[in-house]
């Protein structure tokens, strides 16, 4: 069964730049079925689509974040990052990354990872 | 960017009943919709894709349908853990990846 699983602060300063990174269970990570996203949720809201990247690094970005958001892969440690700068108060969420499928261009998060809080504050 | 927009915000259903959560789309996207189960503190599950089709391990009391617009996912003989956030997402357009902002299914 495929896991991610997240890792990183769960604390930042504002201004400050939110690292996590996810860990890729299993033998699907250099599929080129499959991208690798993160989705986050500020605390009683609802989900907002951060990016994807590909195990070859094609990206995609929520254009809302782009300008201050990388998205990285480490295909030898089957991980990929997030990197996003000068964060604020509203950058506050619970952070998931997820396994996005594109079989039968059909794009879907089918595995998610637990999800790991993130709260800017100083 | 494509708006979802979910109805009711909340609704109030019987175990054993049915209900029924509607997604409406700003612009066509055909059949590229998905439908999620977020319970407290968990991560969102997969329930649908393609508006109808199930994911693996989904029991057949989760039904969607729809096409362009107008989305429904109909949840029969709810069961206690049911109980829960359901997310409509679309991928016809993207990016972005855009979700609805949730309904949730409370026990009457």
């Amino acid at each position: 069964q495929l896991q991610l699983q997240e890792s990183g602060p769960g604390l930042v300063k504002p201004s400050e730049t939110l690292s996590l990174t996810c860990t890729v269970s299993a033998g699907s990570f250099r599929s080129s079925t499959y991208y690798w996203g993160w989705i986050r949720q500020p605390p009683g809201k609802g989900l907002e689509w951060i990016g994807n990247i590909h195990y070859t690094g094609s990206t995609h970005y929520n254009p809302s974040l782009k300008s201050r958001v990388t998205i990285s892969v480490d295909t030898s440690q089957n991980q990929f990052s997030l990197r996003l700068t000068s964060v604020t108060a509203a950058d506050t969420a619970a952070y998931y990354c997820a396994r996005l499928s594109s079989y039968g261009r059909q794009y879907y998060f089918d595995f998610w990872g637990q999800g790991t809080l993130v709260t800017v504050s100083s | 960017e494509i708006v979802m927009t979910q109805s009711p915000a909340t609704l109030s259903v019987s175990p054993g009943e049915s209900a029924t959560l509607s997604c409406r789309a700003s612009q066509s996207v055909s059949s590229n919709l998905a439908w999620y189960q977020q319970k407290p503190g968990q991560a969102p599950r997969l329930l649908l894709y393609g508006a109808s089709s199930r994911a693996t391990g989904i029991p057949a009391r989760f039904s969607g349908s729809g096409s362009g617009t107008e989305f429904t996912l109909t949840i029969s003989s709810l069961q206690s853990e049911d109980f829960a956030v359901y997310y409509c997402q679309q991928y016809n357009d993207w990016p972005p990846i855009t979700f609805g902002q949730g309904t949730r299914l409370e026990i009457k």
